[in-house]
């Protein structure tokens, strides 16, 4: 199973872009880079995900190097609300059905 | 559209006692997952339902847990003689499909307490 490794915790100024990184060195040919963010006492809500492409949508951008070894989520213009713990994922299981969240990074977005 | 609703968002019982979880998925999402999150961990695969398909319980932790879900909709998750290490948030999530490309969307979770 494919796992992934992320930074304990980071900071970012508001206002500012905040780059959150993630190694999936394990990652097979077939397996999506899935991006949450969880705020306490609340479900992990859906960011982004890829393949192998660069993808970019109304909440964040996704950053996917050629090797698929590792990608990089980016919040362009952090705000006190997008403080939150956030997971990189690749989907595990027999069938793709599973989600592995490991410990994720908890960014504090400072003002 | 409504997201995922998930029922009770908090439930406190006595240890022994049988508990029904609640969730029903966005509309027209095929596939149904359960999970459960206990403090300061990552989220833990239970169950999962496709369409008609046999639903993949290998993520259940003992016999004492089940799930169904009823016209391929509502889903209930019960635990039977809940023990204190059955404390934790269970979460439901749903996707349009089984496939990799789908995003599971979640709900708040019950937060389920053991006496």
């Amino acid at each position: 199973d494919a796992k992934t490794t992320q930074p304990t915790s980071m900071d970012c100024a508001e206002g500012r872009a905040a780059n959150l990184p993630c190694n999936h060195s394990t990652i097979s040919g077939n397996e999506y880079v899935y991006w949450y963010r969880q705020i306490h006492s609340q479900g992990p809500q859906y960011i982004i995900h890829g393949l192998k492409n660069n993808e970019t949508n109304e909440m964040a951008s996704l950053i996917i190097t050629e090797d698929r070894k590792s990608s990089t989520l980016i919040l362009p213009h952090a705000t006190l609300r997008d403080t939150a713990v956030y997971y990189c994922i690749v989907r595990v299981g027999n069938t793709g059905n599973q989600f592995y969240f490991g410990t994720g990074t908890s960014l504090t977005v400072i003002p | 559209g409504a997201g995922v609703s998930q029922s009770p968002s908090n439930k406190v019982t006595e240890k022994g006692k049988d508990v029904e979880l609640r969730c029903d998925p966005i509309s027209g999402h095929t596939a149904l997952y359960w999970y459960r999150q206990s403090l300061g961990q990552g989220l833990e695969f239970l169950i999962y339902f496709q369409g008609n398909s046999a639903p993949d319980k290998s993520g259940l932790p003992s016999d004492r847990f089940s799930a169904e879900r009823t016209g391929g909709s509502v889903s209930t998750l019960t635990i039977q003689r809940t023990q204190q290490e059955d404390s934790a948030v269970y979460l439901c999530a749903s996707s349009l499909g089984g496939g990799r490309n789908q995003p599971q969307h979640f709900g708040d979770g019950t937060r389920l307490s053991i006496l």
